[in-house]
């Protein structure tokens, strides 16, 4: 089966602590992106990446990290610099086939990590 | 800046009914637009993608229009039914570099119920 994978489903955090969320696909998508989900608002991007070893900064990236070493990972740090974590996060991958502006294809999206911190 | 509306926020219906939702966006100047649903505590489900040279997408009960010069989307469910309950999101992509990367800007949502 094709998709994409997220653990833990939940995951608890201390105050102080480092925490790393996984996403892992197996869709063979060049492209792949870690939202973040709070209730009443939309889902906002936290980071993104084209390809293997490069990412990008997305509108909330403060106090997160990711890397990008392999196509089909694409792991997630909560740092303790990130003041306010508790939240749904969701990863999502899609494919540049070349017949869109890249990054213009439908996304697809993992069954989220729902964090909480203590 | 892109931004994206859908009303009601929440919405309950009687099983059977056909129903609409609405996405409204404020920059014409789309490529495409995605219709999604989340079931509680879950991750997104593609529904429809429409582009922007499309008026009309259909999957099953699911209907999505697309007017770019009015600004918005709406998907339609015919028939619907209590497994139709979810939250159902629209999204649209826009140019975030001049490397043409896309940043998604999603809607806050419309809760759909449908009553047995």
């Amino acid at each position: 089966d094709g998709g994409i994978t997220q653990s833990p489903k939940y995951l608890f955090r201390k105050e102080g602590q480092n925490v790393t969320l996984s996403c892992e696909q197996n869709l063979n998508h060049d492209a792949m992106y870690w939202y973040r989900q709070d209730p009443g608002q939309g889902l906002r991007l936290i980071y993104y990446s084209q390809i293997v070893n490069d990412f990008q900064k997305g509108d909330i990236a403060e106090g997160y990290s990711v890397s990008r070493e392999k196509k089909e990972s694409f792991p997630l740090t909560v740092t303790s610099a990130q003041k306010n974590p508790t939240a749904f996060y969701l990863c999502a991958s899609s494919i540049d086939s070349g017949l869109a502006p890249p990054g213009f294809n439908e996304q697809f999206f993992g069954p989220g990590t729902r964090l909480t911190v203590l | 800046k892109q931004e994206v509306t859908q009303i009601p926020a929440a919405l309950s219906v009687p099983e059977g009914e056909n129903l609409v939702l609405n996405c409204s966006f404020t920059d014409s100047a789309i490529y495409n637009l995605q219709w999604f649903r989340q079931d509680p505590g879950k991750g997104l489900t593609s529904l429809l993608l429409i582009q922007s040279s499309q008026r009309e997408q259909t999957s099953g009960r699911l209907n999505a229009s697309l007017d770019k010069s009015s600004g918005r989307s709406t998907l339609y469910i015919a028939a619907s039914q209590p497994g139709d309950s979810a939250t159902y999101l629209c999204a649209v992509p826009s140019y975030l570099n001049s490397g043409g990367y896309q940043k998604v800007t999603f809607g806050t949502g419309t809760k759909l119920q449908v009553i047995p």
